[in-house]
């Protein structure tokens, strides 16, 4: 079993919709990390949380470090939020980043 | 301020050749990390640099190195290249934050490397 679980592993959704991606983790962390990649490589990092809820404009993220759970909403999404989301975790011990598989999302107009 | 800038873009090697790659991380940013990055395996660790010294390894064979010169640019080294090191080559430079944990990740564009 994978250190991380993202779940969906494709989303399709209309603009507008509100879009949920999970993250579970079966391992101790010091944070996670919420990434985007867009089409050609490049990748974004959206969010770091050890704790609580973060929020950017139309993203938020959660985390619930007793769950080992964490979430990423989208609000009034956009075609221009198409990409594949990717969970990372930094373990407790021993400080490597796991990553989990992505979640590819496409939004239509 | 500048990115983080990955040389080259795109490479092409053949089996059993040699490869460097290079990061330059963000001005003032002492942490570099490296990633794979695979259709089959995804995202995965490579290694990490902090001040000239590795501070973390991830589980690829020794042909894989790296390495960080005292202005903070990092490159990395895979001998005797596979066909399975046909990859997406990752750097990220981060700034410290309380015990070493870098706070968030600047990723480079990355290079491409296919080996044939």
């Amino acid at each position: 079993k994978n250190e991380v679980e993202q779940s969906p592993q494709n989303l399709t959704a209309q603009e507008g919709e509100f879009i949920t991606i999970n993250c579970s983790y079966s391992v101790g962390i010091s944070a996670l990390h919420w990434l985007q990649q867009h089409p050609g490589g490049g990748i974004v990092s959206l969010f770091m949380l050890s704790s609580g809820k973060k929020k950017h404009g139309r993203l938020i993220a959660t985390i619930n470090i007793q769950e080992k759970h964490s979430s990423l909403h989208i609000t009034a999404s956009h075609p221009r939020d198409s990409a594949v989301y990717i969970c990372a975790v930094r373990r407790e011990y021993g400080n490597k980043l796991v990553f989990g598989a992505g979640t590819i999302l496409r939004v239509k107009s | 301020k500048a990115g983080v800038t990955q040389t080259p873009r795109y490479l092409i090697k053949t089996r059993g050749q040699q490869v460097t790659l290079s990061c330059s991380p963000i001005s003032g940013h002492r942490s570099v990390s490296w990633y794979q990055q695979t259709p089959g395996q995804g995202l995965q660790f490579l290694f990490e640099y902090f001040s000239e010294t590795q501070r973390n390894k991830g589980n690829f064979p020794g042909r894989f190195s790296g390495r960080q010169f005292s202005n903070s640019r990092s490159e990395m080294n895979v001998s005797t290249l596979e066909l399975g090191d046909s990859a997406l080559y990752l750097c990220a430079s981060s700034s410290l934050q309380g015990a070493g944990l870098p706070y968030g990740y600047t990723f480079g564009s990355g290079t491409r490397l296919t080996v044939v």
